[in-house]
């Protein structure tokens, strides 16, 4: 089955920092490239940022910008996005999407920025 | 960045009614959009990509049309199951965007 699976979301106090984790399975990892998609509760579809197939192009929206990074482990078939000096308005469920289509999504992972 | 226009931002139909939702882009993105259906509590779906095709198990009464800067997603018989939130997005680029939502209602 293909599938995404995201992990590594909390409760984080403002400035802090925390790595999300997507493990992919049942396809060929290292041919695609791969999203962060975040969503606010009770709000729309924000794209955060992007990775190509080999790794070596990485693309983030201006909200995140100097603040995120995104990263892969081919070897691990798993999608990394570090976030720091969190923002209150960076609270929102995190979904890890295969292709810039975003043909496949994981189920998410909640990230709460909150004092 | 382009930025992507849904309207309406709320659509109330009935069960068999012919549903049409608008995308406007901000500048030229040819066929790169993708057409998504949410359901409270659940991940997106894609529907439909590269403006018009039907992904793999979407059922026939969905339909993208449109280039350039103008889409509609199309539901020529809105079912029961239908009634959801449904979100464009372009990747004519690498910095993806997506349109604010349609929610479909029960009139």
């Amino acid at each position: 089955e293909v599938q995404l699976v995201e992990s590594g979301g909390h409760l984080v106090q403002p400035g802090g920092s925390l790595r999300l984790s997507c493990v992919a399975s049942g396809f060929t990892f290292n041919t695609y490239a791969f999203n962060w998609v975040r969503q606010a509760p009770g709000k729309g579809l924000e794209w955060v940022s992007g990775i190509s197939p080999s790794g070596s192009s990485t693309f983030y929206a201006d909200s995140v910008g100097g603040r995120f990074n995104i990263s892969r482990d081919d070897s691990k078939k798993t999608v990394f996005l570090q976030m720091n000096s969190l923002r209150v308005e960076d609270t929102a469920l995190y979904y890890c999407v295969r292709r810039n289509w975003c043909d496949i999504w994981g189920q998410g992972t909640m990230v709460t920025v909150s004092s | 960045d382009i930025q992507m226009t849904q309207s309406p931002a709320t659509l109330s139909a009935s069960v068999g009614d012919r549903v049409t939702i608008t995308c406007r882009a901000s500048q030229n993105i040819d066929k790169w959009l993708a057409w998504f259906q949410q359901k409270p509590g659940n991940a997106p779906k894609v529907l439909i990509y590269k403006a018009s095709t039907l992904e793999s198990g979407v059922p026939s009464r969905f339909s993208g049309s449109g280039s350039g800067t103008r889409f509609t997603l199309t539901i020529s018989s809105l079912q029961p199951d239908d009634f959801a939130t449904y979100f464009c997005q372009q990747y004519v680029t690498s910095s993806l965007s997506f349109g604010g939502g349609t929610r479909v209602e029960i009139k």
